[in-house]
């Protein structure tokens, strides 16, 4: 399968600082990648889908002046937390659309806002 | 509309035993089925996938799952729990393979 990565695996920061998370297909020309959410002991929310060239796909309730994602190439996605705060600390993972009905996941990124 | 649900958010079972984690889904079309297991803070790992070709079907680390139409379930299991097997479990399912739906995990411990 696909090789995920994001980048940074840990990221803590100040409330109402931007944070940018790299989630990168290191095999695989990815056409449609996902940014999902966890909180604790929960499961995974779809946030937005990322289409290559193309403006992202949000989910409903995601506010996406607040999640920006950007996926300049068919390799990179990247989404960016503007003005953090307490609340948007969670566990952020990636993923790309393989085709045969698959995702490949990424590690995911912690995100921790002081 | 496409949704699973995860009966028992923990299970527990002693080492050597059974496993079983179950799935329930709901789908208005034939649906793709999926598990898969979750590490303390890493991202998901196929365990297996279920697309409309044999129902009973095996998957990595000893686990398997069987499709059963009749009562729209996809439960996970493996025949001896080991250690390493502790770790949160997740059923998906998707119409496209683009679309993921995924219930709200099962959290495995296993008792030496």
């Amino acid at each position: 399968g696909a090789v995920v990565s994001q980048h940074p695996s840990r990221v803590i920061c100040k409330s109402g600082t931007s944070v940018k998370i790299e989630c990168r297909s290191l095999d695989f020309q990815a056409t449609t990648m996902f940014w999902y959410r966890q909180f604790p002991k929960q499961s995974l929310m779809l946030m937005a889908t990322s289409n290559e060239g193309s403006k992202a796909t949000y989910e409903q309730g995601v506010e996406k002046d607040k999640f920006l994602i950007n996926h300049a190439s068919l390799t990179l996605s990247t989404l960016t937390v503007t003005s953090a705060h307490p609340e948007d600390s969670s566990f952020y993972i990636c993923s790309l659309w393989g085709g045969y009905n698959e995702q490949f996941f990424g590690p995911g990124t912690r995100l921790t806002v002081l | 509309a496409q949704s699973v649900t995860q009966l028992g958010s923990h299970v527990s079972v002693s080492e050597g035993a059974l496993v079983l984690l179950r799935c329930n889904y709901s789908s208005s079309v034939p649906p793709y089925l999926f598990w898969y297991v979750q590490y303390p803070n890493q991202g998901l790992q196929l365990l297996l996938k279920y697309t409309s070709a044999a129902t009973l079907v095996k998957g990595i680390n000893g686990f398997e799952a069987e499709f059963k139409k009749s009562e729209t379930s996809f439960h996970l299991t493996k025949p001896s729990a080991h250690m390493s097997d502790a770790a949160e479990y997740f059923c998906a399912v998707s119409n496209t393979g683009n679309q993921f739906y995924f219930g709200t995990g099962t959290s495995l411990t296993v008792i030496p």
